[in-house]
């Protein structure tokens, strides 16, 4: 089974701080990446994708991505409390289905 | 632009009843996905349809049954509820390609009773 593994937190940080979200996969086959933001009784909401090694930003977030070390990371800069949510991790998987799969997704709460 | 519209948003079954999950985009993506979503377990795949006409099983399918009735509408079936798929189910849809990610509908928040 093809797994995507996230720290379940509670990650907390001080609001204007910068907040770091990581995700490790399993499958090395995986190409594309996705970071899926969750508000308490809604439903994912996608925030970034990266499929390229290195960096990526949108506004105040940040995407890496390391496919030798199978590991992706999303950087949240100048915090919010709004900011406050679960941050799921996708990866596409190797075969040619177009499913995503899911890590368990890490908790963040931002403290004025 | 609607984009992925569930309904109902809220369900109480009561144990061996049966229902239908509705599901339709608006946005002619190929690829349809019911997840059913659970604290501590993350969302887990039930039944796909990659494109219109082809369904396949997911992580947890036993005790589901879907039907992809046209490219826009993918829905979701329990014959038989039991209290093990009291859950939030949701609906998501994707062009299909390598570089799209997931809409995810509202969800529907069911519980059996």
């Amino acid at each position: 089974q093809k797994e995507v593994e996230q720290n379940s937190g509670p990650l907390s940080v001080p609001e204007g701080a910068i907040a770091s979200l990581n995700c490790t996969y399993s499958d090395r086959g995986s190409q594309s990446f996705f970071w899926y933001r969750q508000y308490s009784g809604k439903s994912p909401e996608l925030i970034m994708s990266i499929y390229s090694n290195g960096d990526k930003e949108d506004g105040r977030f940040t995407a890496q991505l390391n496919k030798a070390s199978q590991y992706v990371s999303l950087l949240i800069r100048d915090s919010q409390p709004s900011d406050s949510a679960t941050y799921l991790c996708a990866a596409r998987g190797s075969s040619n289905t177009g499913k995503l799969i899911f890590g368990q997704g890490t908790t963040l709460q931002v403290k004025p | 632009n609607a984009g992925v519209t569930q309904t109902p948003k809220f369900q109480v079954l009561k144990t061996g009843q049966s229902m239908t999950l509705q599901c339709a985009q608006d946005m002619n993506h190929n690829s349809m996905y019911w997840y059913r979503q659970d604290p501590g377990m993350g969302l887990r795949l039930i039944y796909y349809s990659a494109s219109e006409g082809t369904t396949d099983k997911g992580e947890v399918p036993n005790g589901y049954n879907v039907s992809r009735l046209n490219k826009r509408e993918f829905s979701l079936r329990l014959e038989s509820a039991a209290p093990s798929q009291t859950s939030v189910y949701f609906c998501a849809s994707s062009e299909g390609g390598d570089s799209y990610g997931y809409t995810f509908g509202s969800g529907t928040r069911l519980t059996v009773v």
